[in-house]
């Protein structure tokens, strides 16, 4: 079956610009999870959803990141006013299951890009 | 707040020697996993480390954990060219993935 997709897998922006990244988790998977890979570093999680609600946002940096899963299976991260910072490869995971230790599957990441 | 960390972060690793990549972290946590990185992809799984004790291989890798001294390694034996990525640890940390700073490794003839 199909993994983790992501979209676009790039994407460069100006300073100021609203940007929404798109993540496809595997089907059937009740968990959702956004991290933020600095380059260089390791991720970062940023926001982990269960169904269609957000169960931990943590890790959003502040308030111009937002994401959403209204179905309870894509979920869009939305970025607003776009800081040269946040540039880095945004990737998402899913998982199977409502428990944490359930192992996480990772798409192949949206690099973005701010200029 | 749980920490993560690797060392060493950088490894030049001569073809047929064996080295050893360590993860400590910083509160209890009973599952540690460990992702390779190639430049401009995205994380592949190697293991899943579950319980104290735990030794997993696979290849040239062979991973082990130890929960009481909160700390994992990654071996390689006769490091080969095609080893050349980042590998990451992460550990579970209030349902979500909290990962090491990775390490660099760099297998030459």
């Amino acid at each position: 079956g199909a993994g983790v997709s992501q979209t676009p897998s790039n994407k460069v922006t100006e300073k100021g610009k609203y940007v929404e990244l798109r993540c496809d988790p595997i089907s059937g998977h009740t968990a959702l999870y956004w991290y933020r890979q600095s380059l260089g570093q390791g991720p970062e999680f940023l926001i982990y959803f269960q169904g269609t609600g957000a169960a931990d946002d943590s890790g959003l940096p502040n308030d111009r990141f937002f994401a959403v899963r209204p179905e309870g299976s894509v979920s869009t991260l939305k970025i607003q006013r776009t800081e040269r910072g946040d540039s880095a490869v945004y990737l998402c995971a899913s998982s199977s299951g409502q428990s944490s230790y359930n192992e996480q599957f990772f798409g192949p990441g949206t690099r973005l890009t701010v200029l | 707040e749980l920490k993560v960390e690797q060392n060493p972060l950088f490894l030049s690793m001569q073809e047929g020697k064996n080295y050893t990549i360590y993860c400590n972290y910083s509160t209890t946590s009973d599952r540690l996993y460990w992702y390779r990185q190639d430049p401009g992809k995205s994380l592949e799984s190697l293991f899943v480390l579950l319980s104290n004790g735990a030794v997993k291989q696979e290849g040239r890798l062979m991973a082990s954990l130890d929960t009481k001294a909160r700390l994992s390694t990654l071996h390689i034996t006769a490091a080969v060219h095609d080893l050349s990525a980042t590998y990451f640890c992460a550990v579970v940390g209030r349902g979500k993935l909290i990962f090491g700073q990775g390490t660099e490794l760099s297998v030459k003839p």
